[in-house]
C-alpha cells in the first residue's frame, strides 16, 4: 500500500528564515510526487512536481529515492508562504491513480 | 489556467435524503475526474476514479451504491450521494487531470460542504 507521512502538523518560522517541510513516503514502484499548497480561504493548489525539477515561489523539493523522501525547501520564508502545505504521491502505471495525501503541514511564518 | 468549478459550495440536507454535488473543468476536457473526501483536521482521502464513459473505480471501503458517480462528458462528473447520514457529513472535493494515468496535474475544485442533519 502507498502511504505518505509529513511528520510535522505545525511549523513556525520567523520571515526570512530557511523553511523544510518534511514528506517521506512508501510505495512499491515509482511514484510521482507532488507538493500542494492550500492558501487560507483557497482551494488546494499545485506548488510542484518532481519531474518538472522547478522552482515556484522559491520553493524545491528533490526526490530522494534511497530515503524515499520529498522534503519542501526554500531558502528565505516570506510571510505569504504561511499556508497548509500537503505532499501527495501517484503511483505510475495505468489504472486508477488518485493521489494519495500526506496530513498536510500548517507553515507558519512569524514576522 | 485550469479551473475546476464545484456546485454546490455548500449543502444542508436531513437524513434520508440523496445530494448531487456537479464537478466541472471550465477550460479543459477532464478524461478523468476524481472526488475526495475531507474530514475536519484530516488530510484528502480518495473516494474514487471516474473515467469519462466508463464506470468509476472506488477505493477500498467505499460503498459504491451509496457515493454514485457518473462521467457522461469530458466537462462534467456528478457524485450523487445517496441516503445520505450525519456521517456522510464532510468536505468532498473533486479534482479533474486532461491527459490519462501517470499524465498531467491535477486540478482542484474548491470543494463543497455537505452537513447531514
Amino acid at each position: 500500500a502507498q502511504r505518505v507521512t509529513q511528520p510535522e502538523k505545525l511549523l513556525s518560522v520567523f520571515k526570512g528564515a530557511p523553511v523544510e517541510l518534511k514528506c517521506n513516503y512508501s510505495y512499491s514502484g515509482s511514484p510521482e510526487l507532488f507538493w500542494y499548497v492550500q492558501y487560507s480561504r483557497q482551494r488546494l493548489q499545485l506548488l510542484l512536481r518532481h519531474i518538472s525539477r522547478e522552482s515556484i515561489k522559491g520553493f524545491t523539493a528533490d526526490l530522494n529515492k534511497g530515503e524515499t523522501s520529498f522534503h519542501l525547501k526554500k531558502p528565505f520564508a516570506q510571510e505569504e508562504d504561511s499556508a497548509m502545505y500537503y505532499c501527495a504521491l501517484s503511483g505510475s502505471g495505468g489504472g486508477a491513480d488518485g493521489l494519495t495525501f500526506g496530513k498536510g503541514t500548517h507553515l507558519i511564518i512569524q514576522p | 489556467g485550469a479551473v475546476v468549478s464545484q456546485h454546490p459550495s455548500r449543502v444542508i440536507c436531513k437524513s434520508g435524503t440523496s445530494v448531487k454535488i456537479e464537478c466541472r473543468s471550465l477550460d479543459f476536457q477532464a478524461t478523468t475526474m476524481f472526488w475526495y473526501r475531507q474530514f475536519p483536521k484530516q488530510s484528502l482521502m480518495l473516494m474514487a476514479t471516474s473515467n469519462e464513459g466508463s464506470k468509476a473505480t472506488y477505493e477500498q471501503g467505499v460503498e459504491k451504491d451509496k457515493f454514485l458517480i457518473n462521467h457522461a462528458s469530458l466537462t462534467l462528473s456528478t457524485l450523487t450521494v445517496t441516503s445520505a447520514h450525519p456521517e456522510d457529513s464532510s468536505f468532498y472535493i473533486c479534482s479533474a487531470r486532461a491527459g490519462g494515468p501517470g499524465t498531467g496535474t491535477q486540478y482542484f475544485g474548491p470543494g463543497t460542504r455537505l452537513t447531514v442533519l
